[in-house]
């Protein structure tokens, strides 16, 4: 098994810039989390998709941020227009579980380093 | 690789030493804890989770100890080896979807 893959695995972009951000989960999952990682605010959950559906996106930062999964292996984290300090890693991870279980058996992806300058 | 902390709390231990690495958490309601181990350039990766109805739980080489009056877990790692050298991060599960909630992190550097 791959595991869960990110891409791209690093990304530096300027202020205003789009970025688009790619996950493909463990085959099988049905459950996708999305989480930013920085120094100052440590691991946060972004949101949360189980079997495709959004269930829960309170940690999503602002309106300039959206998620999508199209399909059970495919989802998008995008920033529109991208600002310094959204500078963090990104993570996604995947559970074969729903609901509260899910968040006992996550497996987390390598990461997106984004650096917006 | 990633960095995930320039400012985190840090534990030196000598190879083969025992290292003990603590975390409290904030909601009292929270019924089960997760520690995961993070290596540079890499996600969290899970180690060993404890049910609240439960004290003390052992998997090879780690013990998760559960202290629910005052809100802390403790993670135990015997005869520490270099392949230990991570950031370690408690979560505790909380909410009705179950979302996960991180610490801070712990920096475990193994010295050889």
């Amino acid at each position: 098994d791959a595991g869960v893959i990110q891409s791209p695995r690093h990304e530096v972009t300027e202020m205003g810039q789009e970025v688009t951000l790619r996950c493909k989960p463990i085959s099988g999952h049905n459950s996708l989390f999305w989480y930013r990682q920085t120094m100052m605010r440590g691991l946060e959950l972004l949101i949360y998709f189980n079997n495709n559906v959004p269930i829960d996106d309170s940690g999503m930062p602002e309106d300039r941020f959206s998620a999508k999964m199209p399909n059970a292996s495919f989802s998008t984290l995008k920033i529109q227009p991208s600002e310094p300090r959204d500078s963090a890693v990104y993570f996604c991870a995947s559970s074969k579980k729903t609901g509260r279980q899910a968040a006992y058996e996550q497996y987390f992806g390598p990461g997106t380093r984004l650096t917006v300058t | 690789g990633e960095s995930v902390g320039l400012h985190l709390p840090t534990l030196s231990v000598q190879e083969g030493d025992n290292s003990i690495i603590n975390c409290a958490y904030s909601n009292s309601a929270s019924d089960y804890f997760i520690w995961y181990k993070q290596e540079s350039g890499k996600g969290p990766q899970f180690i060993i989770d404890i049910r609240s109805n439960m004290d003390k739980r052992q998997g090879q080489r780690v013990t998760v100890l559960l202290n629910k009056t005052v809100k802390h877990l403790s993670l135990q790692i015997a005869a520490t080896q270099p392949g230990d050298s991570a950031v370690y991060f408690c979560a505790e599960v909380g909410g009705s979807q179950g979302n996960l909630i991180f610490g801070k992190g712990t920096k475990l550097s193994v010295k050889p």
